[in-house]
């Protein structure tokens, strides 16, 4: 296992195009988060997994995204109708459980123009 | 709302000095502390974490200290290096992991 991965790497979009984001976790790994990165600012939280539940769901995160993670294994992030205050990098990350290393991956950086 | 407060925003240092970055949090029910390293272009990278239940933890050249009653957590590094540089992120959280805003960290040679 290598780590998190994301794909794609980069997307640029059209306002008002829906885009989707894959994460692949460390396998073992039964929290999933994603985070939402922009220019100079620290990751900001937008959902969490354990296992295939979602247990939370930040105020940042508007009806347009929703998040999944069907088997308890990979996620995908979805964002409907794109705004240009979309842009943004996507970061996903892993642990095993509560309070332990969180692997990030090298994220999605979406660009919405 | 849980918040975390990370100072200084940018940090210049030579290389061989030490580099000190503080941060403070406010949801007391907080017991993991984590910090990220983020080169750019690349996901965070965790340094080093402490629970708190421990004051003190050191790994090699870094260091971090815990003060609950004061809701404070700061990261040392010693004899830094140009390969230092970059942004260092704090974190506090329980089930979820709140960052500061970043700290640029520059290693003059």
């Amino acid at each position: 296992d290598t780590g998190v991965s994301q794909n794609p790497r980069h997307k640029i979009t059209k306002r008002g195009q829906n885009v989707t984001f894959r994460c692949d976790p460390i396998s073992e790994h039964n929290r999933l988060y994603w985070y939402r990165q922009t220019l100079g600012q620290g990751p900001e939280f937008l959902t969490y997994f354990q296992n295939e539940a979602q247990l939370e769901k930040s105020r940042l995160l508007s009806d347009r995204f929703s998040a999944e993670r069907p088997k308890g294994s990979f996620s995908t992030l979805e964002i409907q109708r794109t705004e240009q205050g979309d842009s943004a990098m996507y970061l996903c990350a892993s642990s095993f459980e509560v309070n332990t290393e969180a692997f990030f991956g090298q994220g999605t950086r979406l660009t919405v123009v | 709302g849980e918040n975390v407060e990370q100072h200084p925003s940018t940090l210049s240092v030579q290389e061989g000095d030490s580099a000190v970055i503080k941060c403070t949090y406010s949801d007391s029910a907080s017991n993991y502390f984590p910090w990220y390293k983020q080169e750019l272009g690349k996901g965070p990278q965790l340094i080093i974490d402490i629970r708190s239940n421990v004051g003190e933890k050191k790994d090699q050249r870094i260091a971090v200290t815990l003060n609950k009653t004061a809701k404070h957590f700061s990261l040392h590094i010693t004899e830094t290096q140009p390969e230092d540089s970059a942004v260092y992120f704090c974190a506090s959280g329980t089930y979820k992991y709140i960052f500061g805003t970043g700290t640029r960290l520059k290693v003059l040679a």
